[in-house]
């Protein structure tokens, strides 16, 4: 069980468009989606918390006008790459919650904007 | 910052020998998380250790906590190639869930 799904797992765009990544929790209810970026050989950094049916909450110098999260229901979370630039180019990983202590991970979406 | 500090940056050993990787961190918890990442890959949890524990055991894997000097390890025993991954540390960050990951300890497991 605690299964999170990401789609697309990777994806090639132009600068100046947008990108929507989608992450599922596939066989439980999350009510905490977490959202993180990778860039290689680094350690994740938590970009914002999503909270079902409410604002999400952004770390410090993310940009959400750029980042824009949607958490619609207990299952999905989506992020969406607006106007991406070469340097949003990173590995963006989501994590679900169902408790206060484990998180369970998607396998990432690779973006590369050219 | 919050972030851990986890060494060694990288390790490479040959299979059937033993790993062990070392995280420190920098306020208090209430637990702490082993997660393990192949190349390119999402994270795997492998191992909560709550801050009453001072060890605990998962198969081939040992943590211990150490809250007075703030720092944890991982121990993993007769390591196989497939052990291959970069492996994080992260706690919790004060008032929810969130995680704070340390900086990664990158292993290669030769067979």
């Amino acid at each position: 069980g605690a299964v999170v799904s990401q789609h697309p797992s990777w994806v090639i765009c132009k600068s100046g468009t947008s990108v929507k990544i989608e992450c599922r929790s596939l066989d439980f209810q999350a009510t905490t989606m977490f959202w993180y970026r990778q860039f290689p050989k680094q350690s994740l950094m938590l970009m914002a918390t999503s909270n079902e049916g409410s604002k999400a909450t952004y770390e410090q110098g993310v940009e959400k006008d750029k980042f824009l999260i949607n958490h619609a229901s207990l299952t999905l979370s989506t992020l969406t790459v607006t106007s991406a630039h070469p340097e949003d180019s990173s590995f963006y990983i989501c994590s679900a919650s169902r408790d206060s202590q484990a998180q369970y991970f998607g396998p990432g979406t690779r973006l590369l904007v050219l | 910052s919050q972030q851990g500090e986890e060494d060694p940056q990288a390790l490479s050993i040959q299979e059937g020998e033993n790993a062990t990787m070392n995280c420190s961190y920098k306020t208090s918890i209430n637990n702490l998380q082993w997660y393990r990442q192949n190349s390119g890959r999402g994270l795997v949890h492998l191992i909560l250790i709550r801050s009453n524990e001072r060890e605990k055991h998962s198969g081939r894997l040992r943590v211990t906590l150490d809250t007075s000097k703030k720092s944890s390890s991982l121990l993993i025993t007769a390591s196989r190639a497939a052990d291959t991954a970069s492996y994080f540390c992260a706690t919790p960050n004060t008032g929810f869930q969130k995680l704070v990951f340390g900086t990664g300890t990158r292993l290669l497991v030769s067979p």
